[in-house]
């Protein structure tokens, strides 16, 4: 069965500074992957996915994500972060055999101070 | 926006009462998702549909049922709440490879 790890559930940065939130996955079949953001008392909104082709995605909001098979690792990184950022942000992966199934990881938050 | 709302937004109830969402979509999706979220678990999958009649248990489906009797509406039952339901639920549905969130409901069991 496959299982999502972010491996840290708080960071705290600097206005314009780069972020890099972490995100490992455990399968033993192929994987869809996907990362979402919440903003305070929304829903959950997709950043960015990776279905297939090239291993770095692009999303909404200047995100970027790179898919790494050997490490099974799918981070999300911002060059240049705002305070807009500031939001809670979920990994979650889709197994090929799964159907339309997700699996999330714990989740982020992310703060972004002045 | 995928047209999915969730109702109520908000719910205060007692332990041993039943309770019931309700997760409404407007674009005839099949795949349809109950979630809940707590802090330090992400979201945790309840029970899924994949069409009227149609569902199936996720991860935590213990004190949890549902029913899918139109394409639109999708309910989640606590047949008797507990205080280890108190979370925020959230409705999916399934379009373009990927889920798409209802805005979620609040439920405080006292």
């Amino acid at each position: 069965a496959q299982s999502v790890t972010q491996l840290d559930s708080q960071v705290p940065v600097f206005e314009e500074a780069p972020v890099e939130l972490r995100c490992n996955y455990s399968s033993s079949v192929s994987v869809y992957l996907f990362w979402y953001v919440q903003y305070p008392n929304q829903g959950l909104q997709l950043l960015l996915k990776y279905l297939s082709g090239s291993t770095l995605v692009k999303g909404i909001n200047g995100f970027e994500a790179e898919f790494n098979k050997s490490q099974t690792s799918f981070h999300l990184r911002k060059p240049s972060v705002h305070i807009s950022d500031t939001a809670e942000y979920f990994c979650a992966v889709r197994e090929e055999t799964s159907g339309s199934r997700l699996t999330f990881g714990e989740g982020t938050q992310l703060t972004v101070n002045p | 926006d995928a047209g999915i709302t969730q109702s109520p937004r908000h719910k205060v109830t007692e332990t041993g009462t039943p309770v019931t969402l309700r997760c409404h979509q407007t674009e005839n999706h099949r795949y349809m998702y109950w979630y809940r979220q707590d802090p330090g678990h992400g979201l945790r999958l309840i029970h899924y549909s994949y069409g009227v009649k149609d569902t199936d248990k996720g991860e935590v489906s213990d004190g949890y049922s549902v029913s899918r009797s139109k394409t639109e509406d999708f309910l989640l039952t606590l047949e008797s709440a507990t205080s280890s339901q108190t979370s925020v639920y959230f409705c999916a549905i399934s379009a373009l490879s990927e889920q798409f969130f209802g805005p979620g409901t609040r439920l405080t069991v006292l």
